[in-house]
C-alpha cells in the first residue's frame, strides 16, 4: 500500500531535549517536504527536500533541521525544542512532473507537546 | 509565506446544498490544488488543475481555474454530513516550484 508514515505519532518532551521524528514513504517519490499546522495558520512549510542530499528551507525553518540521505527517508530533528514549536506536524511527499511538484501524500501527523 | 488565501474562511450549509469556495493567488502558477482534512489528520488530495486547464470534475467536485484573475474555486454538490472538513487549496509556482499551502475553508454541513 502507497503510503507516508510518520512516528512517532504523539509527543510530550521538555524544553531542550533534542528529538527526531521520522518520515518514510514507499513511492519512490523525488520530493518531500515537512509542515506544521497551528490553529488559525493553516500549513506552514517547514523544509523540503527536492530530491536526495538537496535540501532548502520552507517558510519557517528556525529551530529544525532536516537530512535527505536516502530517497525514501526525510527524518525532522529539533535540536533544542521550545514551547513554541508545540504544533501538529506533517510530512507529505510527491512525484515531481513537468508542471511541478504533483499530487502530495501526507503521513498521518505528528503532535508534538513541549513543555 | 503563504501562496494561496480561501476564502471564505468558514462556511455552514444544509445537507443537499451546494458549497463553493475560493482560493486566489499572487504569483503564476504551474499547478493548483485541492485537499480535504477531516479534524486532526492528514490532508488527503481532491483535484489537481495545470495552468493550461480550466475546469476538472471529479465526482461531486468541481473545480475552476481562471489564471487572468489568479483565482480558483472549488464546488461540492449536493453536500453530504461527511463533506465536513476544512479545504485548502495548494499552488506550485511557476518562478521557483515552491509548494505552498493557503489558510483553509472550513466547511461544516448540517443535516
Amino acid at each position: 500500500e502507497a503510503q507516508v508514515t510518520q512516528n512517532p505519532r504523539y509527543l510530550i518532551t521538555v524544553t531542550g531535549k533534542k528529538l527526531t521524528v521520522t518520515c518514510s514513504q514507499n513511492m519512490n517519490h523525488e520530493y518531500m517536504s515537512w509542515y506544521r499546522q497551528d490553529p488559525g495558520l493553516g500549513l506552514r512549510q517547514i523544509y523540503y527536500s527536492m530530491n536526495v542530499e538537496v535540501t532548502d528551507k520552507g517558510d519557517v525553518p528556525e529551530g529544525y533541521k532536516v537530512s535527505r540521505k536516502e530517497k525514501r527517508n526525510f527524518p525532522l530533528i529539533l535540536e533544542s525544542p521550545s514551547p513554541n514549536q508545540t504544533s501538529l506536524y506533517f510530512c507529505a511527499s510527491s512525484r515531481t512532473g513537468t508542471s511541478g511538484q504533483e499530487t502530495q501524500y501526507f503521513g498521518p501527523g505528528t503532535r508534538l507537546l513541549v513543555l | 509565506s503563504q501562496q494561496g488565501e480561501e476564502d471564505p474562511q468558514a462556511l455552514s450549509i444544509q445537507e443537499g446544498e451546494n458549497a463553493t469556495m475560493n482560493c486566489s493567488y499572487k504569483t503564476s502558477i504551474n499547478n493548483l490544488q485541492w485537499y480535504r482534512q477531516n479534524s486532526g489528520r492528514g490532508l488527503v488530495h481532491l483535484i489537481l488543475i495545470r495552468s493550461n486547464e480550466r475546469e476538472k470534475h471529479s465526482g461531486r467536485l468541481r473545480v475552476t481555474l481562471d489564471t487572468s484573475k489568479k483565482s480558483s474555486s472549488l464546488l461540492i454538490t449536493a453536500s453530504r454530513a461527511a463533506d465536513t472538513a476544512s479545504y485548502f487549496c495548494a499552488t506550485v509556482s511557476s518562478n521557483d516550484y515552491k509548494l505552498s499551502f493557503g489558510a483553509g475553508t472550513t466547511v461544516t454541513v448540517r443535516a
